[in-house]
């Protein structure tokens, strides 16, 4: 199985600040990586999927790059609305596994 | 506007059973690929069980042999069958819909609000 491990745990920022999550494979998940965002009580919510492409809707302050076994979503500016519990995800093997969440918490 | 509302949860005993299902609308449901996520209270989010609009199935290795997975095109609905339920089944369990990307692999795009499946005796 290919395991993500996601750093930080947690990250605290600022309203205006730019947010660095990071996602690491213990196997090559090529380009197929999706990231979500997750609030309290709500389902996920898609904001990239094939590494780098930006799901319908998503503002362009969310952006994500990598390939093989390093993953990174970028917040450029966050807003207050961006603070939340965010999970990436491979899809190109089953079982297809998340992180286990980097939490974004108002500093 | 894609919809996807589960139903079927509760509180069900070890060794029980209990189906789920999916309502789905908005998109035609006969073209698409669908799945099953759970997530533990708290806990982070976990794939179960995919069923492509061929009818090609996989699940998760703790589900196999005990959960199963289908879907009614006509009736725009996906279920999952979940026996011999155990403590660690309990999650909130979200019906999501799949679509491909450029190099042909599905993705997770839609979710729908989830329904509690508690096991406990």
């Amino acid at each position: 199985e290919n395991v993500l491990t996601q750093s930080p745990d947690t990250l605290s920022l600022s309203p205006g600040e730019r947010a660095t999550l990071s996602c690491r494979a213990s196997q090559s998940a090529s380009s197929y990586l999706a990231w979500y965002q997750q609030k309290p009580g709500q389902a996920p919510r898609l904001l990239i999927y094939d590494s780098s492409s930006r799901a319908t809707g998503i503002p362009d302050r969310f952006s994500g790059s990598g390939s093989g076994t390093d993953f990174t979503l970028t917040i450029s500016r966050l807003e207050p609305e961006d603070f939340a519990v965010y999970y990436c995800q491979q899809y190109g093997t089953p079982p297809y596994t998340f992180g286990q969440g980097t939490k974004l918490e108002i500093k | 506007e894609v919809q996807l509302v589960e139903s079927g949860g509760g509180l069900v005993k070890p060794g029980g059973s209990l189906r789920l299902s999916c309502a789905a609308s908005g998109f035609t449901f006969t073209y698409y690929s669908m799945s099953w996520v759970r997530q533990a209270p708290g806990k982070g989010l976990e794939w179960v069980s995919s069923m492509s609009s061929g009818s090609y199935i996989e699940y998760a290795s703790s589900v196999k042999g005990r959960f199963t997975i289908s879907r009614d095109n006509a009736k725009n609905s996906l279920y999952l069958q979940m026996n011999g339920l155990r403590a660690e089944d309990t999650a909130v369990y979200y019906c999501a819909r799949e679509s491909l990307d450029s190099s042909g692999h599905y993705y997770v795009n839609y979710w729908g609000q989830g329904t509690l499946v508690t096991v406990s005796s």
